[in-house]
């Protein structure tokens, strides 16, 4: 079965401090992989998606995210927190042939002043 | 489009008491999932729908638990007799029939069982 694996259950970085929140999954065939955001007492939206284009991906709010097939992960960064990316984060993967996603447990960011 | 609209947000009821959660998902989407979020297990899978037929319900927790989803624009989650252990937020979320896309999700309900 599909899994996804979140590393660190919390990450804390000083503002304007580079972020780094790590996902990697168990597949053999690369599926699709997406990292989505929930703000408190909020439900989860997209941040960004791969679906097999650019191993590249960027997506809102100045994230972006890298697919590696020989690591199999696909981590999530953004080179300067703001103090209003304090959020939930979550990785998410979709087996290619299923639509059914994934999640991952999800990563605390905290950000400090 | 205004999302998924999820009611109502919160609900605080006593034990043994019924419970019914609403979601209106997007329009045009060919899949509906209900998800329970708590911090001991995270996020959870309940059950999924797909053209409004019910395919994977392996997830709901007990028989206390039962969906129903009588059109493409609504369904519910019922908890009867509630219980304490069954507080947690409860998501309902939307997606097209593509595993390319992304999963569309409601505000959420928070459920308290008092």
């Amino acid at each position: 079965a599909q899994s996804v694996t979140q590393l660190g259950s919390h990450v804390s970085v000083s503002e304007g401090a580079l972020v780094l929140l790590r996902c990697n999954y168990s597949s053999s065939v690369p599926p699709y992989l997406f990292w989505y955001v929930q703000y408190p007492n909020q439900g989860l939206q997209l941040l960004l998606k791969y679906t097999s284009a650019a191993t590249l991906v960027k997506g809102i709010n100045g994230f972006e995210a890298e697919f590696k097939k020989s690591e199999t992960s696909f981590h999530l960064t953004k080179p300067s927190a703001h103090m209003s990316d304090a959020a939930e984060y979550f990785c998410a993967v979709t087996p290619r042939g299923s639509y059914i996603p994934t999640f991952g447990r999800g990563t605390s960011l905290i950000v400090h002043p | 489009d205004a999302g998924v609209i999820q009611s109502p947000r919160h609900e605080v009821t006593e034990m043994g008491q019924e419970v019914t959660l609403r979601c209106k998902p997007i329009s045009g989407h060919d899949y509906l999932f209900w998800y329970r979020q708590t911090m001991m297990r995270g996020l959870e899978l309940l059950i999924y729908f797909n053209n409004n037929v019910p395919i994977d319900d392996s997830g709901m927790p007990e028989d206390r638990f039962s969906a129903k989803m009588p059109n493409a624009s609504f369904s519910t989650l019922k908890i009867q007799p509630s219980e304490p252990r069954d507080s947690a937020v409860y998501f309902c979320a939307s997606s097209l029939g593509t595993g390319n896309t992304e999963a569309f999700f409601g505000q959420g309900t928070r459920l308290t069982v008092v």
